[in-house]
């Protein structure tokens, strides 16, 4: 089962622009996790943030989190060609070993 | 630490045939793995849930006789893809809780698998 939409299903911006991406959840989190995959790779851990944060920065990265629209969004500042890859949100349920559940993904292509 | 191993990385098969993924905790014990399959350009959707020493949980619409699941140690949990057809071609990817690290899961590096 997948929770929701992430939007835009698709983006593509030039080197050196920002890329924002959006996730919405249907249920209550623990914590909210953005991956990055490259194509026919595995997925890459960029970053988590907890229900009780309401924004996180890594890098370039920044996410944020509203649980009461029950929405995250990714953004990449100053993008790179090498950022070009499909994007996931996967929210960890509140309840005891369960799996992360997936959004649909973005995929952004970042041209030189 | 926390690496989960999952062999192989890609495989091609001839339609009938049977294909095993294997994925190992190499440095923690995992009680449950999870399995999910993603077709091209499309998000990972959970197949399964595999819990050491008994029967795996499988999501709707997932055809437990054609996924055989077994999770026999705490180490090792493996998935059959059983009489393969060429809509089985997909990449599929396990994942365990882990012990430690800051993010709760750690993933396998995947199985891109074709049928012919």
């Amino acid at each position: 089962s997948q929770q929701g939409e992430e939007d835009p299903q698709a983006l593509s911006i030039q080197e050196g622009e920002n890329a924002t991406m959006n996730c919405s959840y249907k249920t209550s989190i623990n914590n909210l996790q953005w991956y990055r995959q490259n194509s026919g790779r595995g997925l890459v851990h960029l970053i988590l943030i907890r229900s009780n944060e309401r924004e996180k920065h890594s890098g370039r990265l920044r996410v944020t989190l509203d649980t009461s629209k029950k929405s995250s969004s990714l953004l990449i500042t100053a993008s790179r060609a090498a950022d070009t890859a499909s994007y996931f949100c996967a929210t960890d349920g509140v309840s005891g070993n369960t799996p992360l559940v997936f959004g649909k993904g973005t995929r952004l292509s970042v041209i030189a | 630490g926390a690496v989960v191993s999952q062999h192989p990385s890609w495989v091609i098969c001839k339609s009938g045939t049977s294909v095993k993924i294997e994925c190992r905790s190499l440095d923690f014990q995992a009680t449950t793995m999870f399995w999910y399959r993603q077709f091209p350009k499309q998000s990972l959707m959970l197949m399964a849930t595999s819990n050491e020493g008994s029967k795996a949980t499988y999501e709707q619409g997932v055809e437990k006789d054609k996924f055989l699941i077994n999770h026999a140690s705490l180490t090792l949990s493996t998935l059959t893809v059983t009489s393969a057809h060429p809509e089985d071609s997909s990449f599929y990817i396990c994942s365990a809780r882990a012990p430690r690290g800051n993010t709760g899961y750690t993933f396998g590096s995947g199985t891109r698998l074709t049928v012919v």
